[in-house]
């Protein structure tokens, strides 16, 4: 059974950062491109970003980019979303999400997500 | 910046026929997706590829494409359908980011 476990939200401030966490099991990690999602409250669904399955193609959201950044570590079937210079807007339930193939083309399964609050 | 666009709100009686829509310039390009989200859960897919759907998912859901608009049909509309469902597709011009379309909630009442 595929699972996704987010980890590492918190309450930051305004201008500090935050790194997340996804651990992956039940299926071969490396096999597959992953994404972060994200929602604010009460709001629709924003992509925000994707890595190829082996880490050589990341693409970012126009609002994150420059600001976050997303890794993975193969050995240790995790992903991560490395958020700095962080904004009240940023505020939002944060999803890991697996892809249907390598390189990019859907999303077929997510995690439960980890909140993070932007607020002073 | 490439776009999807779906209904706010679509309403049916148990057991009609709902149809939601998702309109997007490179939808003949690539395949929409489908997610349901129920209030407090995370999304779940029930459609991909354009018309496929996962194991585990009813036949009343299904999926069809015409030029730039994607339809998710659901067919005898329960009342535990009710939810909000996004379309999702990447854009055509290379750069592989994911977009949503804004969401639209289904009433079965």
């Amino acid at each position: 059974e595929v699972q996704l476990v987010e980890s590492g939200g918190v309450v930051v401030q305004p201008g500090g950062s935050l790194r997340l966490s996804c651990a992956a099991s039940g299926f071969t990690f490396d096999d597959y491109a992953m994404h972060w999602v994200r929602q604010a409250p009460g709001k629709g669904l924003e992509w925000v970003s994707l890595i190829s399955w082996d880490g050589g193609s990341t693409y970012y959201a126009d609002s994150v980019k420059g600001r976050f950044t997303i890794s993975r570590d193969n050995s240790k079937n995790s992903l991560y979303l490395q958020m700095n210079s962080l904004r009240a807007e940023d505020t939002a339930l944060y999803y890991c999400a697996k892809d249907i193939e390598k390189a990019a083309a859907g999303i077929v399964y997510w995690g439960q997500g980890t909140l993070v609050t932007v607020s002073s | 910046s490439y776009e999807l666009t779906q209904p706010p709100s679509v309403s049916v009686s148990p057991g009609q026929t709902a149809r939601i829509t998702c309109s997007g310039d490179a939808l003949p390009k690539k395949y929409p997706y489908w997610y349901q989200q129920k209030s407090g859960q995370a999304p779940v897919l029930v459609i991909y590829e354009d018309s496929k759907r996962p194991s585990g998912i009813p036949e009343r859901f299904s999926g069809s494409s015409s030029g730039t608009m994607a339809t998710l049909t659901i067919s005898g509309a329960q009342v535990e359908d009710e939810a909000d469902y996004y379309c999702y597709s990447t854009d055509s011009s290379g750069n592989h980011r994911g977009v949503f379309g804004g969401g639209t909630k289904l009433t079965v009442l």
